[in-house]
């Protein structure tokens, strides 16, 4: 089956501190890797994203690499702000049948 | 360009009262989702459209959970009688068939059943 685990949280972290959020996954086939962040009071949204192996998604400063061999796609970010305090939520998604997988989310919390 | 619309954003009512959310995609994507998300957990898939074609509904309590998407566009999701234990956020997406898949979320509407 298709699944994604990612780390419990909270985090609380002071700003301009490295973060890193685990997520690894299990799928049939080759599927497409995301990282969907929530604001608080405000929807899913897309933060980044990787379609095949040792592709890597980056934006607003995170990044994420596919590895196939250890079924993982870690969130990293090297000096985060408090701005960045949010829910963020692994994702998978198989190419044949629009189906997506998401993890339970991690709660961030950026202190100044 | 809009973003996916909810509505309503907020909603409480008695248990074994009827309620209903509407959703407005984005234009031009043909596949719709309602998921649920309770307290604390990731989205979880209630139905998935394809154009009006309800394409995966496995999840769906269907005794008392119902949705439509006549002409392919808005939808909605029905529950009657609610339960407590449907107090979550509804979130609807949608997205671009023959894209990289991702998905566009609305800003949910949140459900309280006293």
């Amino acid at each position: 089956g298709n699944s994604v685990t990612q780390m419990e949280g909270p985090v609380t972290l002071s700003e301009e501190a490295f973060l890193t959020i685990n997520c690894t996954y299990t799928a049939t086939g080759y599927p497409s890797l995301f990282w969907y962040v929530q604001y608080p009071g405000e929807g899913l949204q897309l933060l980044l994203k990787a379609t095949k192996a040792d592709d890597k998604g980056s934006n607003k400063g995170f990044e994420a690499t596919y590895r196939k061999e250890t079924t993982s796609f870690h969130l990293e970010k090297g000096s985060v702000q408090v701005s960045d305090s949010a829910v963020y939520f692994c994702a998978l998604s198989q190419h044949t049948g629009n189906q997506f997988y998401f993890g339970t989310g991690t709660s961030l919390t950026v202190i100044p | 360009e809009a973003g996916v619309v909810q509505s309503p954003r907020y909603k409480i009512i008695e248990k074994k009262q009827p309620v209903a959310f509407w959703c407005n995609p984005i234009s031009g994507h043909n596949t719709l989702y309602w998921y649920r998300q309770n307290l604390g957990q990731g989205p979880e898939l209630l139905i998935r459209y394809e154009n009006e074609e309800a394409v995966d509904d496995s999840q769906l309590p269907k005794d008392r959970f119902s949705a439509e998407r006549l002409k392919g566009v808005d939808s909605t999701l029905k529950i009657q009688p609610a339960e407590l234990g449907d107090s979550a956020v509804y979130l609807c997406a949608s997205s671009s068939s023959g894209s990289t898949g991702e998905l566009f979320f609305g800003e949910g509407s949140r459900l309280t059943v006293l």
